[in-house]
């Protein structure tokens, strides 16, 4: 059953640490997304990637957050230094260009700093 | 800018009953539309997706449909069950040809179904 992998389930900082999550796609998958979802804000896109290229990263801040796929199993998003208003859920998504199924979501990463 | 409106953000009904989410769009250049599910404290789980050349997908007791012209979708759950209690959330995909692959999402209608 091919799922979407993503590192850690949880995590709990404190304010100022680097946080590094992780994402691994469905073998094949040629996309790969990251989404940050908020009670107030809901999904939104901060950078998604095509055969390894970032393609869009203009919802990140880019002072803090970096996203980068070393590889086409292993996508990262770190941010540096972390601060409270980032507490939220990150989603890794990946799929297909011109696909027919859409896209496929991991479980999330639960992110609060303290 | 495409935004994604979902009415209403929660929904409460008896179990048996048949319903209808509603999405709209600004934007009627998608590429195309879907429709997820998502669970406390799990991912989002891919319903149904419409190509934009299409105006209905079923799966089951599910039934989405698309106007592009006038910017809505819709989500039809037969005879609802206590199970598909969770959040709807529809979807967007940007550009005519297909060249954007970003989604862009609606915040989503919670659904209780109460037995």
């Amino acid at each position: 059953d091919a799922r979407v992998t993503q590192t850690p389930r949880h995590k709990v900082t404190e304010m100022g640490q680097e946080v590094t999550m992780r994402c691994q796609p469905i073998l094949g998958h040629n996309t790969v997304f990251w989404y940050r979802q908020t009670m107030m804000q809901g999904l939104e896109l901060l950078a998604y990637f095509r055969n390894r290229a970032p393609l869009d990263d203009s919802g990140m801040p880019k002072d803090r957050f970096s996203a980068e796929m070393p590889d086409a199993t292993l996508a990262t998003l770190k941010i540096q230094p972390s601060e409270p208003r980032d507490s939220a859920v990150y989603f890794c998504a990946s799929g297909l260009t011109r696909g027919a199924l859409g896209l496929f979501f991991g479980e999330g990463s639960r992110l609060t700093v303290l | 800018k495409q935004e994604v409106t979902q009415i209403p953000a929660a929904l409460s009904v008896p179990e048996g009953e048949n319903l209808v989410l509603n999405c709209s769009f600004t934007d009627s250049a998608i590429y195309n539309l879907q429709w997820f599910r998502q669970d406390p404290g799990k991912g989002l789980t891919s319903l149904l997706l419409i190509q934009s050349s299409q105006r209905e997908q079923t799966s089951g007791r599910l039934n989405a449909s698309l106007d592009k012209s006038s910017g809505r979708s819709t989500l039809y759950i037969a005879a609802s069950q206590p199970g598909d209690s969770a959040t709807y959330l529809c979807a967007v995909r940007l550009g005519t040809q297909g060249g954007s692959e970003k989604l862009v999402f609606g915040k989503g209608t919670k659904l209780t179904v109460n037995p």
